[in-house]
Parts: structure tokens; sequence; C-alpha cells
């Protein structure tokens, strides 16, 4: 079943403790995107990536980091997670055939409290 | 001001009811992406479109590229269709850039 995987699901930290919320897709997909959700601001875009090694900044980068190593797994990186990263995040996938032109596939969200 | 515009924020209907959900956006476009969230907050892609109209089942979604417009209709609204829908636009720069609407929250009444 083509899936894009997030885990976990729900995480309740401590403010300054690193986590790593991961994301993995099975479509071969070349380009995957983070986004937070925040109520009264919708959907933001933290990072992107069009491939392996290949990344860039989406509207709200700050306080976060993300590598792409191998083509199917995207992790987002809090260094030092703060209450103001209280949200939920998605992960998403599509081909890269046409720029803007691909169905993207979301995983299921990660809700994560920074206390 | 919003680079993509969603309106109304809140639409309550009776079940049968003819849905309009629209979308404005001042960016230049390649494609404007309509997406559903379920109230469990998982979210899917409906439609992705760059000109014209498409339809499937219940669900139809149009765009006017010169007037920088979009709707989605639902025909016949079920209970079932409660859900956020939001819109979303890549700019044709070439980015990968998505920008999203803030969503329309609609809850339709049995």
């Amino acid at each position: 079943e083509a899936q894009v995987t997030q885990n976990p699901r729900y995480l309740i930290t401590v403010t300054g403790k690193k986590l790593t919320v991961t994301c993995s897709q099975n479509m071969n997909h070349e380009y995957m995107s983070w986004y937070r959700q925040d109520p009264g601001l919708g959907l933001r875009q933290i990072y992107y990536s069009m491939n392996v090694e290949v990344t860039d900044k989406g509207d709200v980068p700050e306080g976060y980091k993300v590598s792409r190593k191998e083509k199917r797994n995207f992790p987002l990186i809090l260094e030092s997670p703060s209450p103001n990263q209280t949200s939920l995040y998605f992960c998403a996938s599509s081909p890269l055939r046409s720029a803007g032109k691909n169905i993207q596939y979301f995983g299921a969200g990660t809700r994560l409290s920074v206390l | 001001k919003n680079e993509v515009e969603q309106s109304p924020q809140n639409l309550t209907a009776q079940e049968g009811e003819f849905i309009t959900i629209n979308c404005s956006y001042s960016v230049g476009i390649s494609a404007l992406h309509w997406l559903q969230q379920h109230p469990g907050g998982g979210i899917v892609s409906l439609f992705m479109l760059s000109s014209g109209k498409k339809k499937h089942g219940r669900l139809i979604a149009t765009i006017n590229i010169q007037e920088k417009h979009s709707s989605l209709h639902i025909t016949a609204s079920h209970p079932r269709d409660s859900a956020v829908y939001i819109c979303a636009a890549p700019p044709t720069s070439g980015t990968y850039k998505y920008i999203f609407g803030t969503g329309t929250r609609l809850k339709v009444l049995a």
C-alpha cells in the first residue's frame, strides 16, 4: 500500500530536549516536505527536499533541521524545542515531474507538545 | 494580506444542500490544489487543477486562472462531507514552496 508514515503520532516533551520526527514514504517520490499546522494560521511549510541531499527552506524553518540521506526518509529534527513549536506536523511526498502539478500524499500527522 | 485566501472560514449546511467554497490567490501559480482534512486530522488531496473543471463523485472543482479564483462545489451534501477544506498554491516560479489557505471548516447536519 502506498503510504507516508510518520512517527511518533503523539509526543510530549520538555523545552530543550532534542527530538526527531521520522517520515518515510514507499512510493519512490523525489519530493518530500514538512508542514506545521496551527489554529488560525493553517498549514505552513517548514522545509522541503527535491531529492537526496537537496533540501531548501520553506516559510518557517527557524528552529528546525532536516536531512535527506536516503530517498525514502526525511526526518525533522528539533535540536532545542521550545513551547512555540507546539503544533501539528505533517510530512508529505510527491513525484517531481512538473513543478507544482503533482498530488501530494500526506502522513497521518504528529501532534507535538513542548512544555 | 494572505497570498491565498479562502471563504467562508466556517460553513454549516443541511444535508442535501449545494455547497460552494471559494479560494482566491494573488500569486502566479502553475496549478491549484484542494485538500480535505478529516476530523481525525488526516489530509488527503482531492484535486489538482491548472484550468477548467474537474469532477470526482459529488465534488466539483473549477478554476479561472485570469481571475485568480477557484471554487470547490459539493452537490447533495452529506454529513460525511464534514471536514476542513484547504486550497494550496505553488507559485509559477518553479519553486516547490506551497502556500496554503487557512481552510474552510464545513459541518453538514443530518
